[in-house]
């Protein structure tokens, strides 16, 4: 099975802009996680979607959203960038309706820079 | 909320020898789930070993054995014959049993460097 696949690998933005990042799940898997990682706040979570329903949102302002399509693909979007937003984002499914649910697989990640 | 906390930022072994990582976490849930991820230099982060928490028998993969000690609330890692390849940072996490939901809770991370 192919892996968890994001999207584009690397983004250059500038303050004030906004950006989509992009996530396909492995084949099967229903759920989908994004996550922040920074070297100041860790790994931080930012939403989980399954079934195109956002189920749980993390602790990050209005600006960070997302969405989940019928195929389970999933994209996140950040508007009015600021500099504070420069992160890895690793998205991450799982196979949602056994007790192996909880283990979710992550992607290689997008490096986004806002300057 | 849930907390994990890992309290050795860095590590440093010889090539083929055992090293332990340390994870504490605090919950008020009975059932949950525990994870040690590796990710190495490349970003990619791997799922190295899972424990259940209503499962009393430690979790082992190859090399990699956890000592779960749900009173204490201590999920550690243990790393045996240890390799160059085994440098990398690693996280602990935990998730509840609210059906995966509501994310993963990482640590800060252990960077682990192996040396020849």
């Amino acid at each position: 099975k192919a892996g968890v696949t994001q999207t584009p690998r690397y983004l250059i933005k500038t303050r004030g802009q906004q950006v989509t990042l992009s996530c396909s799940p492995i084949s099967g898997h229903r759920s989908v996680s994004w996550y922040q990682q920074t070297p100041g706040q860790g790994l931080q979570f930012l939403f989980e979607y399954f079934s195109e329903t956002q189920r749980n949102k993390g602790n990050f302002p209005g600006r960070f959203s997302g969405r989940q399509f019928s195929n389970s693909r999933s994209e996140m979007n950040v508007s009015t960038l600021e500099l504070g937003d420069s992160a890895l984002y690793l998205c991450a499914s799982s196979f949602y309706g056994t007790s192996y649910s909880y283990e979710q697989y992550f992607g290689p990640g997008t490096r986004l820079t806002v300057t | 909320a849930q907390t994990v906390t890992q309290s050795q930022p860095e590590m440093s072994v010889q090539e083929a020898e055992t090293v332990t990582l340390s994870c504490t976490y605090d919950t008020s849930e009975n059932n949950y789930y525990l994870f040690w991820y590796k990710q190495p230099p490349s970003r990619q982060m791997i799922l190295v070993i899972r424990q259940e928490a209503y499962k009393q028998q430690n979790a082992t993969e190859n090399r990699f054995s956890v000592n779960f000690q749900k009173a204490a609330k201590s999920f550690s890692l243990k790393i045996s014959d240890s390799q160059l390849g085994d440098t990398a940072m690693y996280f602990c996490a935990f998730s509840n049993s609210g059906g995966g939901a509501d994310g993963l809770t990482f640590g800060k991370g252990t960077h682990l460097i192996i040396q020849p």
